[in-house]
């Protein structure tokens, strides 16, 4: 089956760190700039991340550039985010998507 | 940066009436290839973002007909031709190649 499933995300601390991963199945993984967007609650989409297939090339969104990484494993079938000294306004749901498929999203919330 | 502008933000309609909501973006979405990398997204209430549209006028494999993409350059429609109660949702547009999203455009039934 083609999907996406995000993990890893949950409750922390203002100046915190996370990790969450992507694991994506049913297509060829390697062929795909994949991507991280995050929807703060009642808001709208921001694109916050984005790498290209072989993983050389990334693009961060100027509120979380310098404190979250993208990166990839083609061998696994795995994206990931990691998300260092996070905010309260990092509170959202966190996407994994493909241009055309999306995870179901997982909440990552910042607070004391 | 390309900012994307939608209108209206909240479009109540009637059911099996038609809907449009416009998308304009700050410059021009045409890329280096000739293609113009402009897409819809529907958002039902509690679910993932879906996309309906790519590259303008092109729907997605499962999309219903009633939902039709037009634009070039700056300026870009969505219209659902009769609207049905599973269309309630917020319609974003998006640019295809940095992930630039409009404001969303929350669609309700009158």
């Amino acid at each position: 089956e083609v999907q996406l499933v995000e993990s890893g995300g949950g409750l922390v601390q203002p100046g915190g760190s996370l990790r969450l991963s992507c694991a994506a199945s049913g297509f060829t993984f390697s062929r795909y700039w994949m991507h991280w967007v995050r929807q703060a609650p009642g808001t709208g989409l921001l694109g916050v991340s984005r790498i290209s297939g072989d993983g050389t090339n990334t693009d961060y969104a100027d509120s979380v550039k310098g404190r979250f990484t993208i990166s990839r494993d083609n061998a696994k079938n795995m994206l990931y985010m990691q998300m260092n000294s996070l905010r309260v306004e990092d509170t959202a749901v966190y996407y994994c998507a493909r241009d055309d498929l999306w995870g179901q999203g997982i909440l990552v919330t910042v607070s004391s | 940066e390309v900012v994307l502008t939608q209108s209206p933000l909240s479009l109540p309609v009637t059911l099996g009436q038609p809907a449009s909501i416009s998308c304009r973006s700050s410059q021009s979405l045409v890329y280096s290839d000739g293609n113009t990398y402009l897409n819809w997204f529907q958002q039902r209430p509690g679910q993932s973002p879906r996309r309906l549209i790519y590259k303008v006028s092109n729907r997605d494999s499962g999309v219903p007909d009633r939902f039709s993409g037009s634009g070039s350059g700056t300026e870009f429609t969505l219209k659902i031709s009769r609207v049905e109660a599973e269309d309630v949702a917020v319609y974003y547009c998006m640019q295809g190649k940095r992930w630039t999203f409009g404001q969303g455009t929350k669609v309700e039934i009158k």
